[in-house]
């Protein structure tokens, strides 16, 4: 199995709404990502998990909140976003191999009211 | 911030001619990759080089690394309009695990 799956595929949310994004692989990656990327341009590192501890997070607010339960599955958790948090939000996962392929789920397309 | 500029920003070509998309990055880098995304779509892996290689094949792709200008060009040949998409490179910033992108080039095939 060489698929990231993440759900769900679109979200609309208010400013004082919470919800998560999933993310899950079964390739047995120990490294996993959350890029959010904006309409025409590249995809921007918001977070690295490394054997499901927190090793890069790239100065992102605290409204987003990442969390790794096991090693085959990711979570952001969203609470009190903004309208310009407007995204999609893409997981991927890779061997524990600094600048190994990155495998991509589809993303998530999030619109913040 | 971003690591790398790519030229152009966008290409438009008929079927059957060949694509290069070019990439620039600031710092040393242990590995330079391209993906390619479909309109609003997940990022698919192309090709991977390392900063010791000059050169590498992949079907239609070739992709070339100079690291002492620090710069990657992509080569697509014989295009087809399924090669529509946006092409990213990206890089591991001198190692670890902080992937950066490049601004990316669009590229449009036509039929």
């Amino acid at each position: 199995d060489t698929e990231v799956t993440q759900t769900p595929k679109h979200l609309v949310m208010g400013m004082t709404n919470k919800k998560s994004l999933k993310c899950e692989q079964h390739m047995g990656h120990r490294a996993m990502y959350w890029y959010k990327q904006k309409a025409k341009k590249p995809p921007e590192l918001m977070f690295v998990y490394s054997y499901e501890k927190l090793s890069i997070n790239e100065s992102v607010p605290s409204r987003f909140s990442p969390e790794c339960p096991n090693s085959s599955l990711l979570n952001l958790h969203l609470h009190a976003l903004q309208p310009e948090d407007s995204a999609l939000y893409l997981c991927a996962s890779s061997h524990y191999d600094p600048g190994a392929e990155q495998f991509f789920g589809p993303g998530t397309r999030l619109t913040v009211l | 911030s971003q690591q790398g500029e790519e030229d152009p920003q966008a290409l438009s070509i008929q079927e059957g001619e060949n694509a290069t998309m070019n990439c620039s990055y600031k710092t040393s880098i242990n590995n330079l990759q391209w993906y390619r995304q479909n309109s609003g779509r997940g990022l698919v892996h192309l090709i991977l080089i390392r900063s010791n290689e000059r050169e590498k094949h992949s079907g239609r792709l070739r992709v070339t690394l100079d690291t002492s200008k620090k710069s990657s060009s992509l080569l697509i040949t014989a295009s087809r309009a399924a090669d529509t998409a946006s092409y990213f490179c990206a890089t591991d910033r001198g190692g670890g695990f902080k992937t950066i992108f490049g601004a990316g080039t669009r590229l449009f095939v036509k039929a």
